[in-house]
């Protein structure tokens, strides 16, 4: 099946370490496809997080990081601020379906 | 700078179609497709389609196929994305974003409402 899974949530307290796992499978991140990741806070559009796996656009700071290996991948976010707090999506091609597919997204609250 | 200017808010009768307009501006058309990305209240995100920049391609999601097309006008300034035979299920917001290849969705839209309701 062509989905990207993510888990619904995930928490943690101001300072510290949480990571959001995107699981895929061998027609999307397993065949090479890279993975991006967007956060979307309450009420506004997505904004690119991570792209092409580990890249970060200029102006996202280096407290968010993304990785991948085999058919997964995961975004990390070091030093928890409260403004963090919002829904992160994965995203990856997929060429059984040969279009995009998001995750499910995770909504991360920040204790 | 960067923009992508998209059409109001609609609302449509179940069986209408719907027609969002989407004008970027501060860079070359085309070097980047435009994606179609929708979001249901509450909901994840779901591609829709997209179109190349340069040569006007497209291509759609299995799930929109037959209900979606999108579109630019000639002097390639202006995308389109018409969804027809709206339901209810099709009330959400719609978002256009550019993308270069492969490449993320660097500038997104503000998302257009559209409401399907009798």
């Amino acid at each position: 099946q062509s989905v990207l899974t993510q888990p619904p949530s995930v928490s943690g307290a101001p300072g510290q370490r949480v990571t959001i796992s995107c699981t895929g499978s061998s027609s999307n991140i397993g065949a090479g496809y890279d993975v991006h990741w967007y956060q979307q806070l309450p009420g506004t559009a997505p904004k690119l997080l991570i792209y092409g796996n580990t890249d970060r656009p200029s102006g996202v700071p280096d407290r968010f990081s993304g990785s991948k290996s085999g058919t997964s991948a995961s975004l990390a976010i070091t030093g928890l601020q409260a403004e963090d707090e919002a829904d992160y999506y994965c995203q990856s091609y997929d060429n059984r379906l040969s279009g995009w597919l998001f995750g499910g997204g995770t909504t991360l609250t920040v204790l | 700078q960067v923009h992508l200017v998209q059409s109001g808010a609609e609302v449509k009768k179940p069986g209408a179609s719907v027609k969002v307009s989407c004008m970027p501006s501060g860079y070359s058309l085309s070097d980047y497709s435009m994606h179609w990305v929708r979001q249901v209240p509450g909901q994840k995100l779901e591609w829709m389609g997209w179109i190349h920049g340069g040569n006007g391609d497209t291509k759609y999601s299995r799930n929109f196929q037959g209900r979606v097309i999108i579109t630019r006008d000639t002097s390639a300034t202006i995308t389109y994305m018409e969804l027809s035979s709206l339901r209810s299920e099709d009330t959400a917001l719609y978002y256009c974003a550019r993308a270069r290849g492969f490449s993320g969705y660097d500038y997104w839209g503000r998302g257009t409402l559209v409401t399907v309701s009798s």
